[in-house]
C-alpha cells in the first residue's frame, strides 16, 4: 500500500541555519503531497502541496519538489527562525471521488535555537 | 479564516466507558474524517464521511468506533467501550470539493 517515509529526529539547528528534511514515498500512480506543520498545542496545519511531477510547492520560505524519478518530496528552508520550532509531517493523499485520505509519514521535530 | 474546532481539548475516562468526541467541521465542507496519532507514531486515517455516510475506515476502525452527524454542524466520533490502547490525540478534519484537510486542534483522549 503507499507509505511515507520521513527522516528520524528531533532536529536541533541554530537561527538562520539551512534546513533540509527529507521524504520519500511509496505510491502507485501520481499522488498528490504535502507537508504539515504542527505548532505545540496546536492542530495539524498544511504548510505546502505538490500535485504533480516536478511542481514545487512554497510557503513562508519553506520550499519542496514534487521529484517523480526520486520518489521524493524532501522539504527545505533557507534560514530558520525560533518560530519554525514545530513537528513536521510528510504526506500523499489520493482523491476518490472528491475525498482525501492522507497517509502521513511518522513527523519530525525540529527545534529551532536562538 | 474558518477553522475546525474540537471539544474537549482533553478527554480522560476510565477502561470500559463510551467517550464522545466532538467537532464543528468548517461550515461549507462536504467532507469529514477522523485521523488518530498515538504518542510517538503516525497520525493514522480512521474514516472518511460524506452525504451522512461512511466513505471510507480503516482497519483500526472496528465495530467499537462509530461517527455521526447530528445535525448541520457537528461530527462525532464516539467509542464504546474505550481501551488502554485507545489513548491518543484524535484529530478531526474537513475539506471541500477538491481541496486540502483542514485540521482541528485536537483531543488528546487519556484512558486510565
Amino acid at each position: 500500500g503507499d507509505s511515507v517515509t520521513q527522516m528520524e529526529g528531533p532536529v536541533t539547528l541554530s537561527e538562520e541555519a539551512f534546513l533540509t528534511i527529507n521524504c520519500t514515498y511509496t505510491a502507485t500512480g501520481y499522488p498528490s503531497l504535502f507537508w504539515y506543520v504542527q505548532y505545540p498545542g496546536e492542530g495539524l496545519q498544511l504548510l505546502l502541496k505538490a500535485t504533480k511531477a516536478d511542481d514545487k510547492g512554497s510557503n513562508k520560505g519553506f520550499e519542496a519538489t514534487y521529484r517523480k524519478e526520486t520518489t521524493s518530496f524532501h522539504l527545505e528552508k533557507g534560514s530558520v527562525q525560533v518560530s519554525d520550532s514545530a513537528v513536521y509531517f510528510c504526506a500523499l493523499t489520493r482523491t476518490q471521488g472528491g475525498s482525501e485520505k492522507l497517509v502521513f509519514g511518522k513527523g519530525t521535530k525540529l527545534t529551532v535555537n536562538p | 479564516e474558518p477553522e475546525v474546532t474540537q471539544t474537549p481539548s482533553h478527554q480522560v475516562t476510565q477502561m470500559g466507558q463510551e467517550v464522545i468526541l466532538r467537532c464543528v467541521p468548517i461550515s461549507n465542507h462536504l467532507y469529514f474524517y477522523w485521523y488518530r496519532q498515538i504518542l510517538g507514531q503516525k497520525v493514522e486515517f480512521l474514516v472518511s464521511f460524506y452525504n451522512n455516510e461512511i466513505s471510507e475506515k480503516s482497519e483500526i476502525f472496528d465495530d467499537q468506533f462509530s461517527v455521526e452527524r447530528p445535525d448541520g454542524s457537528n461530527f462525532t466520533l464516539k467509542i464504546r467501550s474505550t481501551k488502554l490502547e485507545d489513548s491518543a490525540m484524535y484529530f478531526c478534519a474537513s475539506s471541500g470539493e477538491g481541496s486540502p484537510l483542514h485540521f482541528g486542534n485536537g483531543t488528546r483522549l487519556t484512558v486510565t
